[in-house]
């Protein structure tokens, strides 16, 4: 019930397509979600993340889409460049556990052809 | 600020052998993080704190230890080094307990016992 299943493990999108990264969670407990992005050689780094009252988040090129029912959520990378090449993780917090404790997906290496 | 610093870069032990991998933070954050990065495996929780001598075992404590004297450093210890704590180690930092707020990573250091 503590995991965060993400898929796909590898995604390689032309430059200027849509790049979608997939997340599904167990635990009904976990109210926020903060996607990472993560450059070679770099420790990763918050992108952007949602709470579960919104359905939708975006900011700029970037957009979590929001599933409670299903239990999902999503990103969406528009006009993907090649400077958004990166692994990408979804992460998953309960409320007030102590230590703040992120849980981690698989994490995604996206590769943006030119 | 220089955010979170690890100490080394890299480095290679010998089954056996022990090390310390360094971490300091200078934003005056409570929460510090211990995580290990394994290809395909996303980020697991080795240790974590919530302040100057208060830590607790993440998800894969064994084979570590660590100690909290200051607010600012959080050394991990491996003794008795194995193939299997052959990884990429991430120390991080957030401001305070039971928020929304983004966790901030280090570097890295990527280790091999060989």
């Amino acid at each position: 019930q503590q995991q965060v299943k993400q898929s796909p493990q590898s995604l390689i999108v032309q430059k200027g397509g849509i790049s979608i990264i997939n997340c599904a969670y167990e635990n009904t407990a976990f109210d926020y979600f903060p996607w990472y992005q993560q450059f070679p050689g770099k420790g990763p780094a918050l992108l952007i993340a949602i709470r579960p009252d919104v359905s939708e988040k975006k900011e700029g090129r970037f957009t979590i889409s929001f599933n409670k029912s299903a239990k999902q959520f999503s990103l969406h990378i528009m006009d993907s460049q090649p400077g958004d090449s990166a692994t990408y993780f979804c992460a998953a917090l309960k409320a007030y556990n102590q230590g703040g404790k992120l849980i981690f997906g698989q994490g995604t290496e996206l590769s943006v052809k030119p | 600020n220089a955010g979170v610093t690890q100490t080394p870069k890299f480095r290679i032990l010998k089954i056996g052998q022990s090390m310390t991998l360094q971490c300091t933070q200078d934003m005056n954050h409570n929460y510090m993080y211990w995580y290990r990065q394994d290809p395909g495996m996303g980020l697991k929780l080795i240790y974590y704190s919530v302040g100057a001598g208060i830590t607790d075992k993440g998800e894969v404590p064994n084979g570590y230890n660590v100690s909290r004297s200051t607010t600012e450093d959080f050394p991990l210890r491996l003794e008795l080094a194995a193939p299997s704590q052959t990884s990429v180690y991430f120390c991080a930092s957030s401001p305070r307990q039971g928020s929304y707020n983004e966790q901030f990573f280090g570097p890295g250091t990527r280790l091999t016992v060989l």
